[in-house]
């Protein structure tokens, strides 16, 4: 199974409202990576939290990572229709020098 | 995709032909990287390389070779031995010094097999 995997595998909201997605991996990690796809495009980078960080912000984002629980969590606040995406995890994990995805949230901001 | 160029955007043919995946990147960076996007499965690593003239298998190698003779440019042949080739291809590239760095990723290639 894939190392990251995010839940749920997809979110509708109204726009205004605030979007969470969650990430849990199975092993060590260097860091810990956001990424968002727009339709037919390729990936943008959003957010890198390493290991020995808890929490990190970024304009509207907020992500957290709890290594105990192997887990991640991106919050974006104050969603617009724009927010209108796919969003993967990705870690660097310690044993391998690659970054191995999830599979993905699509997320709908309903205007 | 701000320095990463992926040609052709979309690319057909025919079942038993091999294909050339054309990457080429003008960012300066070290690591570029192959990945394989299905429908509901996420990326797929095929191959990557870390510096000029060496390259290592990811998790999917099989059916697909490369190259890196410059360091700008990073060709994928998606040989006629690769079983279901149809699907998005993207190229990306990753900064001196890999760790905690972020990918960067080219728009992509979709390619048709048919």
């Amino acid at each position: 199974s894939q190392q990251g995997e995010e839940d749920p595998q997809a979110l509708s909201i109204q726009e205004g409202e605030n979007a969470t997605m969650n990430c849990s991996y199975k092993t060590s990690i260097n860091n810990l990576q956001w990424y968002r796809q727009n339709s037919g495009r390729g990936l943008v980078h959003l957010i890198l939290i390493r290991s020995n960080e808890r929490e990190k912000h970024s304009g509207r984002l907020r992500v957290t990572l709890d290594t105990s629980k192997k887990s991640s969590s991106l919050l974006i606040t104050a969603s617009r229709a724009a927010d209108t995406a796919s969003y993967f995890c990705a870690t660097d994990q310690r044993a391998f020098r690659k970054l191995t995805f999830g599979k993905g949230i699509t997320l709908s901001v309903r205007p | 995709d701000g320095g990463i160029t992926q040609s052709p955007k979309y690319l057909f043919r025919k079942e038993g032909q091999n294909v050339t995946l054309s990457c080429e990147q003008n960012l300066n960076h070290d690591a570029m990287y192959w990945y394989r996007q299905d429908p509901g499965q996420g990326l797929r690593l095929i191959y990557y390389s870390q510096i000029v003239n060496d390259f290592q298998k990811g998790d999917i190698a099989e059916g697909y070779s490369v190259s890196r003779e410059k360091k700008e440019s990073f060709p994928l042949t998606v040989t006629s031995a690769q079983k279901n080739p149809t699907a998005f291809y993207l190229c990306a590239t990753q900064g001196m010094g890999s760790y905690n760095s972020p990918l960067h990723f080219g728009n992509g290639t979709r390619l048709t097999v048919t």
